[in-house]
């Protein structure tokens, strides 16, 4: 069956370290994935999409990689600050149509001083 | 622009009733989908429109309803609540043009089926 798995621990770190999170994901072939940031309480909120044909993406201080034969996503955060602490959420579109996501479970992040 | 909102915030309903979760859209966009998230699920998704009058199931359908009669709303029913269907929910949106699949969500309902 399909699955995406996200490490369920949190992790912490010390503010200015870089934080990695990954996404595994078995029985899929998917046409792109995202990550999201979700804040308690809130909705999830967009951060970064990388498509199939691609290995690595930036926006600031974030950088996603997509290893298709792994199946994997790493996400990274460098010089992470306390507000950077949150859940962040993996999803896959395996259709490629844009409306049906598959998420992970999250891995909740915590950036101490 | 609001994004995407929904009504009400917090619910709790009695084994048995019926309800609907309103969700609306001011970006004029196609997509719109009904997600649900509960501890170590994650988010699943329920039911979701490509666009005004077109609705498909996802992966957790039963007990809900759902149509799109226009391009802004898309109200999720609830026929008859169920203590399973405790939960969060959240609406959410997107463009269909295939350069930028970001879903955009709203702040969610939180329901509690007693």
């Amino acid at each position: 069956s399909q699955k995406i798995e996200q490490n369920s621990e949190a992790l912490n770190i010390q503010e200015g370290k870089t934080a990695t999170l990954t996404c595994n994901y078995t029985n899929y072939s998917p046409a792109y994935l995202q990550w999201y940031r979700q804040d308690p309480g809130r909705g999830p909120v967009f951060l970064l999409l990388i498509r199939e044909n691609e290995k690595e993406k930036r926006k600031e201080r974030l950088k996603v990689t997509f290893d298709t034969t792994l199946k994997q996503s790493l996400f990274h955060i460098t010089a992470s600050q306390p507000a950077d602490s949150a859940t962040y959420l993996c999803a896959l579109d395996s259709t490629g149509g844009g409306n049906k996501l598959t998420f992970g479970t999250g891995t909740q992040l915590k950036v101490e001083l | 622009n609001a994004g995407v909102t929904q009504t009400p915030k917090f619910q709790v309903l009695k084994t048995g009733q019926s309800m609907t979760l309103q969700c609306a859209q001011d970006m004029n966009h196609e997509y719109m989908s009904w997600y649900r998230q509960d501890p170590g699920m994650g988010l699943r998704l329920i039911h979701y429109s490509v666009g005004a009058g077109i609705t498909d199931q996802g992966e957790v359908p039963n007990g809900y309803n759902v149509s799109r009669s226009t391009t802004e709303d898309f109200p999720l029913r609830l026929l008859s609540a169920a203590p399973s269907q405790t939960s969060v929910y959240f609406c959410a949106s997107s463009y269909a043009d295939t350069s930028s699949y970001e879903q955009y969500f709203g702040p969610g309902t939180r329901l509690t089926v007693t």
